[in-house]
């Protein structure tokens, strides 16, 4: 059964640093890897998404990489700013082939960007 | 911007009752998910839905729960008696348009309160 992690659980960072968020999946077999945010109290919002055969994807300060092999992907934001703040989640799908697959989410990383 | 629409925001039933929430996803596209998230955990995959029947379902999705596509714009989720435990956010994405074919896309959720 896929397991999805995300480290940390929760980060506070001043205004303007680079920062990194972590998600590991332990199934490889995946059919692409999406990253949303959360607001409080509010849906999902897509960020970015890669398929399996990619390695990056990139969306005006963000940069997803992702290294399938190894089980990981890494949210890359930079010059970060207070709207940023949010719950990031990281989702996997696996491939079934059929189109309407399922994913399965971490936990999300608590992002908090101190003005 | 199109996006996923959910109706109602805040539903609050009876242990026993019958609810039933409903969802209009983006005009165009073709599959469509039911997830849910209990407070502080996880988002959780229930049902997938393509061609007017569930493509697949995980364990969470048993007899109490259904969905139905109704008409061209509506896709609803009915549980037929609530527990407890229902109580959840519940999410409808869907995805499968022109562009970006399996970005899933969400809605602001329905809050599930069973009292």
């Amino acid at each position: 059964k896929q397991e999805v992690t995300q480290i940390p659980a929760a980060l506070s960072v001043p205004e303007g640093e680079n920062l990194v968020l972590n998600c590991s999946f332990t199934d490889s077999a995946i059919y692409n890897l999406q990253w949303f945010r959360q607001d409080p109290g509010k849906g999902l919002t897509s960020l970015l998404l890669i398929q399996s055969s990619q390695r990056e994807q990139t969306s005006g300060r963000l940069n997803a990489s992702l290294d399938k092999s190894s089980g990981r992907s890494t949210l890359y934001i930079a010059a970060s700013q207070p709207g940023d703040s949010a719950t990031y989640l990281c989702a996997v799908s696996a491939y079934s082939g059929g189109g309407a697959d399922g994913l399965t989410f971490g936990k999300g990383t608590h992002l908090i960007i101190q003005p | 911007e199109p996006e996923v629409t959910q109706t109602p925001s805040h539903q609050v039933t009876q242990m026993g009752q019958e609810v039933i929430l409903r969802c209009v996803p983006i005009s165009n596209h073709l599959y469509f998910y039911w997830y849910r998230q209990i407070l502080g955990q996880k988002v959780e995959f229930l049902v997938s839905f393509y061609n007017n029947e569930i493509s697949e379902k995980s364990e969470i999705f048993d007899d109490q729960f259904s969905v139905e596509r109704p008409d061209g714009s509506n896709f609803t989720l009915k549980i037929r008696s609530t527990k407890l435990e229902d109580s959840a956010m519940y999410f409808c994405a869907s995805s499968g348009g022109q562009t970006s074919t399996d970005t899933q896309y969400f809605g602001p959720g329905t809050r599930l309160t069973v009292l």
